[in-house]
């Protein structure tokens, strides 16, 4: 069936540094996608969304990248703060993928 | 603006034992969502409810109903709980279900079966 799903379950990421969370969909209809962040006892939160007919949107620090081609989109948070560290999510948009621990090593 | 609120925060359950779940929102968002989540699998969509009057099952509802009382309240029920049901529970709500639509999410509800 159709799947919204990560291809990392951690990344460990030196402080300063950018990072970039992967995520994979198969439904080629989808047309809508959000990325959330969910910390330690937290519901998750709404951080950037992007639609289809783009293929990036850029955010406060944050950037997200769609190419339809593969059926990929990408988180990029920049210069890696250690309240970054998270559990992040891509959403089809109320299909969730298993996320992806971001940990931020000092 | 409390925005979703869910209680109880904290439950623990025998084996076949039933209760239920409340969420209610203040947004005057439309629709509503449960979902579950366990170490590893991610969020799962239980059920949700597009609008005031409508439920339709997500991608795990088997062992759960739900009722959605009004705009504002969306409840979900276990009849007979089992181990198997042990996760933490997100009530959540959105102005719409369909694509433009940030969904907002209480922060949660921790159920123990045993």
């Amino acid at each position: 069936g159709e799947s919204v799903g990560l291809h990392l379950p951690t990344l460990s990421v030196q402080e300063g540094d950018n990072s970039i969370i992967n995520c994979a969909y198969s439904n080629s209809a989808s047309d809508y996608f959000i990325w959330y962040k969910q910390e330690s006892g937290k519901g998750p939160q709404f951080i950037i969304d992007i639609r289809s007919n783009m293929d990036k949107r850029q955010g406060q620090r944050v950037t997200v990248l769609l190419n339809k081609t593969v059926k990929h989109l990408s988180l990029q948070i920049a210069a890696t703060q250690p309240g970054d560290s998270a559990v992040y999510f891509c959403a089809e948009p109320i299909i969730f993928g298993k996320g992806t621990r971001l940990h931020i090593l000092p | 603006n409390a925005g979703v609120t869910q209680t109880p925060k904290f439950q623990v359950l025998k084996t076949g034992q039933s209760m239920t779940l409340q969420c209610a929102q203040d947004m005057n968002h439309n629709s509503m969502y449960w979902y579950r989540q366990d170490p590893g699998m991610g969020l799962r969509l239980i059920y949700y409810s597009a609008s005031e009057g409508t439920t339709d099952k997500g991608e795990v509802p088997n062992g759960y109903n739900v009722s959605r009382l009004n705009k504002r309240e969306f409840s979900l029920r276990l009849e007979s709980a089992a181990p198997s049901q042990t996760s933490v529970y997100f009530c959540a709500s959105s102005e719409s279900w369909t694509a433009g639509n940030t969904i907002y999410f209480g922060e949660g509800s921790w159920l123990t079966v045993v």
